[in-house]
């Protein structure tokens, strides 16, 4: 069964400053790996998604994500944020039917002034 | 441009009454979702549709139904048996047939039942 971990349910950074959210997976077979945000009352956005043959992903907004299978992880990182990144962030975990993707609980990014 | 609708955004109801919550796309995905998002629990998955006239219970279906009779169109009805049913609803679809397509969301229904 596939499970997605993300370690940190929030996250409070100053502006400008870097950060890294993480996520660990498991999984018996080979699967796909997102991101998305949520802003306050929206739907979810997609940040990034893994593609095999590339550890690391670039995404939108400066966003970018590094696949490690060692240590099944698939953390999110950005050089320095902004005050309108404050949003919630999801790793996604789906199989290769694709038809079942599995959420960790989210985490909150604030940014602060 | 293409998305997908979800109405209404708010949607108040008495407890013991079946509620019916819209989702059009018109994006033209073969698959369509329903996902239900609890505060700390991130989504889970309550519906999902491949293809019209067909669709499979997710991991929390029980007080769900919904209906696929057009490509466009995935309502979900949460009925009076549906025990805990404030939350937020989000619709998604995505393209079959192509690997790692990703989910593409509405904006989502609040209900609220008291």
């Amino acid at each position: 069964a596939q499970s997605v971990t993300q370690l940190d349910s929030q996250v409070p950074v100053f502006e400008e400053a870097p950060v890294e959210l993480r996520c660990n997976y498991s999984s018996s077979v080979s699967v796909y790996l997102f991101w998305y945000v949520q802003y306050p009352n929206q739907g979810l956005q997609l940040l990034l998604k893994y593609l095999s043959g590339s550890t690391l992903v670039k995404g939108i907004n400066g966003f970018e994500a590094e696949f490690n299978k060692s240590q099944t992880s698939f953390h999110l990182r950005k050089p320095s944020v902004h005050i309108s990144d404050t949003a919630e962030y999801f790793c996604a975990v789906s199989d290769t039917g694709g038809f079942k993707t599995i959420f960790g609980a989210g985490t909150r990014l604030f940014v602060k002034a | 441009d293409g998305g997908i609708t979800q109405s209404p955004k708010y949607l108040f109801r008495k407890e013991g009454q079946n509620v019916t919550l819209s989702c059009e796309q018109n994006l033209n995905h073969d698959a369509m979702y329903w996902y239900r998002q609890d505060p700390g629990q991130g989504l889970r998955l309550i519906y999902y549709s491949q293809i019209v006239n067909d669709f499979q219970k997710g991991d929390i279906a029980e007080g769900y139904s919904v209906s696929r009779e057009k490509k466009e169109s995935f309502p979900l009805t949460v009925t009076s048996a549906q025990k805990n049913p404030t939350a937020f609803y989000l619709c998604a679809s995505s393209i079959t047939g192509v690997e790692n397509s990703p989910l593409h969301f509405g904006n989502g229904t609040r209900l609220t039942v008291t």
